[in-house]
């Protein structure tokens, strides 16, 4: 069982464009980061989101966490061939004592100049 | 400071033969976690240790798989006798807390 999936798991779009990939759980997270991995790199921490609802905006990357905690989202406005990369959301559960972090398969994303 | 670092970057090995993965998590942090990707697949847990004490091992996959963190400092995963199927990107993360940081990784292929 997959306890975060992550959509859509590919997508390719022409730069400036605007998308919006999804990370939705049943189950409640304490928090939700959202990494991004590119070739021959591990992940690399974009964001931490904490509180059901909050919304976190890094330049043109808009990230919110879902009122229940259950879900995340990531909105990229004006899409660049830089935004290019593997996108992963992962969390501790809530009420796991020892913080271990569980990771969505990603969405690869690929833009086209 | 530095961030996590992993060593070797690569390593292609025979079936059958052994190999060690070295971690170094950032200074200070207590918690630190091996994780594995198979290609194709996600990003998989494989256990988690408090400084030196092993607080999860469940994703560990099989007792050919060995990991020691002396000290509660560096850690280190051994594969011993590695399969065809070990064959993925093994990855350390460090954590002080609920984020965490991630070294490079070591793409290992088993052939």
């Amino acid at each position: 069982t997959q306890l975060l999936e992550q959509s859509p798991q590919f997508l390719s779009i022409q730069e400036g464009e605007n998308l919006t990939v999804y990370c939705n759980s049943s189950s409640v997270f304490s928090s939700l980061q959202w990494y991004r991995q590119e070739p021959g790199e591990g992940p690399v921490l974009l964001v931490t989101v904490v509180t059901g609802g909050e919304v976190k905006k890094l330049k043109r990357l808009t990230f919110q966490f879902g009122d229940a905690r259950k879900d995340s989202s990531l909105h990229i406005t004006a899409a660049q061939p830089g935004d290019t990369g593997l996108y992963l959301c992962a969390g501790p559960l809530v009420g796991n004592r020892d913080d271990k972090i569980i990771f969505g398969k990603g969405t690869r994303l690929h833009i086209l100049p | 400071e530095a961030g996590v670092t992993q060593f070797p970057s690569h390593s292609v090995i025979e079936k059958g033969q052994t190999v060690t993965l070295r971690c170094d998590p950032i200074s200070g942090h207590d918690n630190l976690y091996w994780y594995r990707r198979v290609m194709g697949k996600e990003i998989k847990f494989l256990l988690h240790f408090v400084k030196e004490s092993k607080q999860d091992e469940s994703g560990m996959p099989n007792n050919r798989f060995l990991a020691e963190r002396t000290g509660g400092t560096y850690s280190t995963l051994k594969v011993q006798p590695a399969e065809l199927e070990d064959s993925g990107v093994y990855f350390c993360a460090s954590s002080q807390g609920r984020t965490a940081f991630f070294g490079q990784g070591t793409r290992l292929t088993v052939v």
